[in-house]
This record gives C-alpha cells, structure tokens and sequence, in this order.
C-alpha cells in the first residue's frame, strides 16, 4: 500500500532559525509530490515536485525531491512566528496520499 | 489504529443522479472536514463537522451539496443531481478538536458522465 511518513511530527524553533522538514514515500506511479501549508481552513499550496534534483524556491521556502531515494525536504531560512502550522506533504500516484504532516511552532 | 476512510475510492455517476462519499474519521476523532481538490493543485475547503453538528459549511455550494456527521457511522458528503463540473477528487480529513492537525483520507475520485 502506498505510504507518505513526514519527520518530525512536531518541531519547536526559535524566530531567526532554519529548518528542514522531510517526507519519505513508498508509491507506485508515482507522479509529483506536494508540500502544503495547514493553518485555518484548506491547507495552502506551497510546492510541487516532479523532477528529482531540481530546487524549487519561494522567498524563505524551498524544497528538492529525491527520487531515486524517495523522499523530499521543506526548508524555511530565517523563521518567523508566522510559520508556525502545520506542514503536508501528499505524494500523487494513481491517487494523492498525505502524510501526517509536521507541526511547526516557531517562538519569538 | 486505522487512519482516516474514505470509500467508495471511485465513483462513476451519470449527471441528475446522486452521489453519496463516505468518510471514517480516525478512532477518537470526533471532526471531519471535507476538501474538493483544484485543478491547480489547491484544496478548496467545503464543510467542518463535528458529531451531529455542522461547524463551519462556508465553502460549501448552497445548491446540491450537503454534508452530515451522525453520532454513530461515518460523515457522508451527497451531491444531489451531479453536473460534470462536479468530478473532482473528494478528501476527508478528521481532527480529535484538540490540535490543528488534520489526518487526510485517501480520497474518493467522482466522475460524472
């Protein structure tokens, strides 16, 4: 069965740190993968991921998939208080399966 | 512990007839949110629920679409006289209403000919 396993579950950060965030997968077809971003109400898309190796960037966000090793990392530089939420990654095969997402609580 | 249900996985529905998605929440979670997925890889909130209560149906059309989450069973979404535009991908996701997290279902794929 195909699975999607994010780490760490939780991550607490002081304002100014860098962190990365890791989504591991087992899929068959697998087709892109996908990073979001849950605060509210839908998850905002932040990323997807077909190619392995090639950086994807967006201000202090960026992520890369490895698909040869099957998984992919978030990174966010220089955290602030409004990154704290809780970050999905979903792997779209013949269906689109999320992992369990990591909760990142960033403090002042 | 079994994570969240969605079935069925596919649905075929002709347009007029009804379409009813079932979705599980995990053990001990008691609120179900569903999604409609975008074509530019977005997710559209529809509707929050709690057991028997409706928390939040915001996103959800005003004509068609309903949502329910009984004390015993599963939440079931039904849209009533699907048109095409209706074919999307369906995600269920519960939370125990204690933390932000959501636990996402695997989806129930609607096509309607």
């Amino acid at each position: 069965e195909d699975k999607v396993v994010q780490s760490p579950l939780s991550l607490v950060v002081h304002e100014g740190d860098t962190v990365t965030l890791n989504c591991s997968y087992e899929v068959t077809n697998f087709r892109s993968l996908l990073w979001y971003k849950q605060e509210k109400k839908a998850p905002t898309f932040l990323f997807m991921l077909t190619s392995s190796g090639i950086e994807k960037k967006s201000g202090r966000l960026s992520s890369i998939l490895d698909k040869k090793e099957l998984f992919s990392i978030l990174n966010i530089t220089a955290t602030q208080t409004g990154d704290s939420a809780v970050y999905l990654c979903a792997v779209r095969s013949n269906d689109m399966r999320f992992g369990a997402g990591t909760r990142l609580t960033v403090k002042p | 512990n079994a994570g969240v249900m969605q079935n069925p996985r596919h649905l075929v529905r002709r347009r007029g007839q009804e379409a009813r998605l079932r979705c599980s929440p995990m053990k001990g979670h008691s609120h179900v949110y569903w999604y409609r997925q975008l074509p530019e890889e977005g997710l559209k909130f529809m509707v929050y629920l709690q057991k028997e209560n409706i928390i939040d149906e915001s996103g959800m059309p005003k004509e068609r679409f309903s949502a329910e989450f009984p004390k015993e069973g599963p939440s079931i979404l039904r849209i009533q006289q699907v048109v095409r535009g209706d074919s999307a991908a369906y995600f269920c996701a519960s939370s125990d209403g204690t933390k932000e997290t959501q636990y996402f279902g695997p989806g129930t794929r609607l096509l309607v000919l």
